[in-house]
């Protein structure tokens, strides 16, 4: 079993849905937990992060944690066409400790 | 979010020459950088953890004479392919870790080695 698991997809929406993509992981020694949106040919960029168990609202964007069930969220409302891209869940166990990640989730908006 | 950048974006070398791929911390002091590669609708593969004024960590399978690492500054960290094949060819992407426990990545160098 892998570290972290993540449905690599592809998830093909309709502009306005909402989309929820997640990841399981094995590892109950992680708490820092991340969500990155990468777009082809670009370096992964920052959308989320959370510590340990929770939720977390950044405009559009949820994350949720449960580290009871050891897993993890990220809800997008209202999706557009430039939120197609590669969403990255990625995790540690102590900051500044190399991440792991999900093999990502490539979503599709379309108009 | 903090801002990392990464030089060359982009290089195209002979096979058995060797190219030196720059990351940058632009806003923050990166006490720890990484450095990864990525293969064609794949994941983020590490291959090293570097601290700054320490040698780097390898990963298992990374050739440390092959990819050599220098974190020579807070805010500086280069890779350098020695001796590339075509094999090596892929996309290199660094990223920086401060105080915090966030992680910036930067914009990735495309080799391509010829």
């Amino acid at each position: 079993q892998k570290e972290v698991e993540q449905d690599p997809g592809p998830l093909s929406v309709p502009e306005g849905a909402i989309v929820s993509l997640n990841c399981t992981y094995s590892n109950s020694a992680f708490q820092y937990f991340m969500w990155y949106r990468q777009y082809s040919r670009k370096g992964p960029e920052l959308l989320m992060y959370t510590y340990s168990s929770g939720n977390k609202e950044d405009g559009r964007f949820t994350a949720q944690v449960d580290k009871s069930s050891k897993y993890i969220s990220l809800f997008i409302r209202d999706s557009q066409p430039s939120d197609s891209a590669t969403y990255l869940c990625a995790m540690n166990d102590q900051a500044g400790t190399a991440l792991i990640f999900g093999k990502g989730t490539t979503l599709s908006v379309s108009s | 979010g903090a801002v990392v950048s990464q030089h060359p974006s982009w290089v195209i070398c002979k096979s058995g020459t060797s190219v030196k791929i720059e990351c940058r911390s632009l806003d923050f002091q990166a006490t720890t950088m990484f450095w990864y590669r990525q293969f064609p609708k794949q994941s983020l593969m590490l291959m090293a953890t570097s601290n700054e004024g320490s040698k780097a960590t390898y990963e298992q399978g990374v050739e440390k004479d092959k990819f050599l690492i220098n974190h020579a500054s807070l805010t500086l960290s280069t890779l350098t392919v020695t001796s590339a094949h075509p094999e090596d060819s892929s996309f290199y992407i660094c990223s920086s870790s401060g105080t915090t426990y966030e992680q910036y990545f930067g914009p990735g160098t495309r080799l391509t080695v010829t």
